[in-house]
């Protein structure tokens, strides 16, 4: 049982190119999400799946897209990156969007846009 | 927007003494309030969860819920220096934002020998 797995753990991008991070989780979580941290700024929603087939922008979705594979996967893609984009992203997971459940958090992505 | 803010550090403290963290959001329909712990370098693990006003304690953790004054706190007792960690206060969303978490910045806390 591996929880949230995240590809891949560093990434250095020039301005203007694209990427996707993956992630996964084994958990049967319904609902999953995209943090972006940065510092002394806490952890920020990008975009958000509340289960198979939805999604949703966060607080900071410009520059970003994001497709829900299946059950298991959710995906972040870049398309044109800017050095603004430069931050440590973070794939989360929960069972389904009630007030008890609680978010399990996948390693993390470095990634410095040049 | 919904906030929430955490007392900004760092706080420094010595071993076996008690760490107070301190967190107010706004949003006054929230139900639910986590902290989280995240070591330099890693992802965030929950280490508490509160849902009703009081006090919940679990082991040398105890996480205080005040929903009148929109505040949150967690003690750590007899401090270690492997709490030494930054903890971020994270509140869920009601209505129609049901599921986001909302945090807060971190509060830094080292605890030396």
């Amino acid at each position: 049982n591996a929880g949230v797995t995240q590809t891949p753990k560093f990434q250095v991008l020039k301005t203007g190119q694209s990427m996707t991070l993956q992630c996964a989780q084994d958990m049967n979580h319904n609902s999953m999400y995209w943090y972006r941290q940065d510092p002394g700024m806490g952890l920020r929603l990008i975009y958000y799946s509340a289960s198979e087939g939805t999604t949703d922008k966060g607080e900071v979705p410009n520059g970003y897209n994001v497709s829900r594979l299946n059950k298991r996967e959710f995906s972040l893609r870049l398309e044109s990156a800017a050095p603004s984009q430069t931050s440590v992203y973070f794939c989360a997971s929960s069972e389904i969007s009630s007030y008890t459940d609680t978010q399990y958090f996948g390693p993390g992505t470095r990634l410095t846009v040049l | 927007q919904k906030e929430v803010e955490q007392n900004s550090g760092p706080l420094s403290v010595p071993e076996g003494a008690i760490a107070s963290l301190n967190c107010t959001y706004s949003d006054r329909v929230s139900q639910s309030f986590f902290w989280y712990r995240q070591y330099s370098g890693k992802s965030p693990e929950l280490i508490m969860s509160i849902y009703s006003n009081g006090d919940k304690e679990d082991g040398r953790f105890t996480a205080q819920l005040n929903k009148a004054s929109q505040y949150v706190s967690l003690l750590i007792r007899d401090s270690q220096p492997s709490d030494s960690a930054t903890y971020l206060c994270a509140v869920k969303g009601g209505g129609s934002t049901l599921g986001r978490l909302y945090f807060g910045r971190g509060t830094q806390l080292t605890v030396w020998p």
